[in-house]
């Protein structure tokens, strides 16, 4: 079985403050983490993924995320927030042979001036 | 098209009407997803077709609720006899390989039917 647990439903930070969304999962074999972005109105973009390569993923929008499997974490990162970042956030779990992801809850960022 | 379209983009109605959400995947795409999003919730799967079989159902939630893809191409999902839980955004996403590969096949999400059951 798997399972995702995004602490934080809403977060608000600072333009320029690091951004720190956390995600920890559950499965029962190696999982294939994901990091989700969705702006108002809009569907689902896909922000980085890891499928057991490198434990340090780059994604898009200047995002990144470590795959620790001691903490079964895979938290997301950005060393500067901008306004533009304000959305919804989402992580998801798979694995190989699962036909489909099981996402989080979601976090929702706020970032101020 | 560019990307996966859904339609209607907002639809209300009346407790006990049927209502059907039309899907339409990026072309080329064998396999089309389709998912739930309650207010404050995260997404919960509900079906995925590949080409037009749909090996797994296990999400829906009632006999009231089915799905079905066509061409393998447009999908549609019905809800009959529609409560007022059935409320949510109903999101539709799409992947150029099987679906039992997702760690090669990117999930492309259209932005979404948003019911209203009044």
């Amino acid at each position: 079985a798997q399972s995702v647990t995004q602490l934080g439903s809403h977060v608000s930070v600072s333009e320029g403050a690091l951004v720190l969304l956390r995600c920890n999962y559950s499965s029962s074999v190696p999982p294939y983490l994901f990091w989700y972005v969705q702006y108002p109105n809009q569907g689902l973009q896909l922000l980085l993924k890891y499928t057991s390569a490198a434990t340090l993923v780059k994604g898009i929008n200047g995002f990144e995320a470590e795959f620790k499997k001691s903490e079964t974490s895979f938290h997301l990162t950005k060393p500067s927030a901008h306004m533009r970042d304000a959305a919804e956030y989402f992580c998801a779990v798979s694995g190989p042979g699962y036909n489909k992801l099981i996402f989080g809850a979601g976090t929702r960022l706020a970032v101020h001036p | 098209g560019a990307g996966v379209s859904q339609s209607p983009s907002n639809k209300v109605t009346e407790k006990g009407k049927d209502v059907e959400l039309r899907c339409d995947p990026i072309s080329g795409h064998t396999a089309l997803y389709w998912y739930r999003q309650r207010l404050g919730q995260g997404l919960e799967f509900l079906i995925y077709f590949q080409g037009n079989s749909a090996p797994d159902k296990s999400g829906l939630p009632s006999d009231r609720f089915s799905a079905e893809r066509t061409g393998e191409s447009v999908s549609t999902l019905t809800i009959q006899r529609t409560q007022q839980e059935d409320s949510a955004v109903y999101l539709c996403a799409s992947s150029l390989g099987l679906a039992g590969e997702l760690a090669k096949n990117i999930q492309y999400f259209g932005a979404g039917t948003r019911l209203s059951v009044l």
